[in-house]
């Protein structure tokens, strides 16, 4: 049984290039989490896919940034024209939704992105 | 809106000792799930409780307790007999459910929880 993973775990970019992380669920989940945390702060929220949908996104989502799931399985997270407060963990999780189904969100290992 | 606040940011305790971390929430739906999650240092996020708003039933598992108050919007955590390994960031999250389905977390700021031998 294989959880979560991402790739890349670390990521070092320059101001102003894009980049693309990517996310693998657990393979029976039909829910897929992107968050992102600073340090010494607890995760905060971007946004979520139901399958292939994309559910909710946080304002925290800016314009540069835009996440897909195609198929419904495998997630990516890109950020166009990085910027040094984009500095941070930026971290994966899934989970499962529907009647008798346990709901709690198992993340990976997240990708540590440094803009310098 | 909701939120969630880890007053305390650090503890530090002797192993074997208990101790309590502390987790006070906010929301207006009266449909919601609680969760704590363990961060060691390694970084990955350990999910090892989910409550659901309707069920106040505390838990124990092994050495962890959690004691849910709705009266007091809190969801406290106690570790007896502590361990060096339990030492991490311990957070507290929340999510207001659609359906039965937890949507997304939001979480506090975490307690680091320091254990020396």
């Amino acid at each position: 049984d294989t959880g979560v993973s991402q790739n890349p775990r670390h990521k070092i970019t320059k101001r102003g290039q894009n980049v693309t992380f990517r996310c693998d669920p657990i393979s029976e989940h039909n829910r897929l989490y992107w968050y992102r945390q600073t340090l010494g702060q607890g995760p905060e929220f971007l946004t979520y896919f139901q399958n292939e949908a994309q559910l909710e996104k946080s304002r925290l989502l800016s314009d540069r940034f835009s996440a897909e799931r195609p198929k419904g399985s495998f997630s990516t997270l890109e950020i166009q024209r990085t910027e040094q407060g984009d500095s941070a963990m930026y971290l994966c999780a899934s989970s499962s939704s529907g009647q008798g189904r346990s709901y709690e969100q198992y993340f990976g290992p997240g990708t540590r992105l440094t803009v310098t | 809106a909701q939120k969630v606040t880890q007053a305390q940011t650090e503890i530090s305790v002797v192993e074997k000792e208990d101790v309590t971390l502390d987790c006070v929430y906010e929301t207006r739906d009266t449909t919601y799930y609680l969760f704590w999650y363990k961060q060691p240092p390694s970084g990955e996020l350990v999910f090892l409780i989910r409550r659901n708003s309707f069920d106040e039933q505390n838990e124990i598992s092994g050495r962890y307790s959690w004691n849910f108050q709705k009266s007091t919007s809190s969801f406290n955590f106690t570790i007896t007999a502590s361990q060096v390994v339990d030492s991490a960031v311990y957070f507290c999250a929340l999510s207001e459910g659609d359906s039965g389905s937890a949507r997304q977390l939001t979480f506090g700021s975490g307690t680091q929880l320091t254990v020396l031998p």
